[in-house]
């Protein structure tokens, strides 16, 4: 199958700064990439819909302003958790489609813990 | 809107017992996608399974079954012969089809099942 990456897969950092989630498709051309929130013992929550060289769709609840989305190029789409704090702490994970695959299989990166202190 | 339902919170069993983890799910369209995927303590995802609406066929694969039932808007899943490394978190998740092309159509995942097998 199709190969995602994420970096980093663990970060810890101070609430008040910004961190940046990389997601790329190692092997194809992702238009499409999602991401999920996953709190502890918790299910994956969609939180937005992340477009090559448009804007993200956003779930409702999901700040935009907060978590912002950049997907620049077919293979990378960053979000970027601003401001962070304790509650933002969760597992990020990503997932792309392979386009015009027609079985709406999304392939998952390993996903990112974060940690804010 | 769609949703997906794990009633099973969690299930212990001892090695070699059968295991069935079930899934009752909610949509509105006739044309959707059922995922099963599983999550090891490392907490990547691995897909296991994905049957779409049309196909109505069980499948086994190795140790892993599947019973679909659309009457019942049911897809469970079912270890047979447990092992300590079947150990994890299981999801069932429902993809509507937008669209024909394969970007765009959001997973609604359950609740997850958590199944601890004991040596």
């Amino acid at each position: 199958g199709a190969v995602v990456s994420q970096h980093p897969s663990r970060v810890i950092c101070k609430s008040g700064t910004s961190v940046k989630i990389e997601c790329r498709s190692l092997d194809f051309q992702a238009t499409t990439m999602f991401w999920y929130r996953q709190f502890p013992k918790q299910s994956l929550m969609l939180m937005a819909t992340s477009n090559e060289g448009s804007k993200a769709t956003y779930e409702q609840g999901v700040e935009k302003d907060k978590f912002l989305i950049n997907h620049a190029s077919l293979t990378l789409s960053t979000l970027t958790v601003t401001s962070a704090h304790p509650e933002d702490s969760s597992f990020y994970i990503c997932s792309g489609v392979v386009p015009l695959a027609g079985n709406n299989e999304q392939f998952f990166g390993p996903g990112t813990r974060l940690t804010v202190l | 809107a769609q949703k997906v339902t794990q009633a099973q919170t969690e299930i212990s069993v001892v090695e070699k017992e059968d295991v069935t983890l079930d899934c009752v799910y909610e949509t509105r369209d006739t044309t959707y996608y059922l995922f099963w995927y599983k999550q090891p303590p490392s907490g990547e995802l691995v897909f296991l399974i994905r049957r779409n609406s049309f196909d109505e066929q069980n499948e086994i694969s190795g140790r892993y079954s599947w019973n679909f039932q659309k009457s019942t808007s049911s897809f469970n899943f079912t270890i047979t012969a447990s092992q300590v490394v079947d150990s994890a978190v299981y999801f069932c998740a429902l993809s509507e089809v937008v669209t024909l092309r394969a970007a765009g159509n959001k997973l609604t995942f359950g609740g997850g099942t958590r199944v601890l097998v004991k040596p």
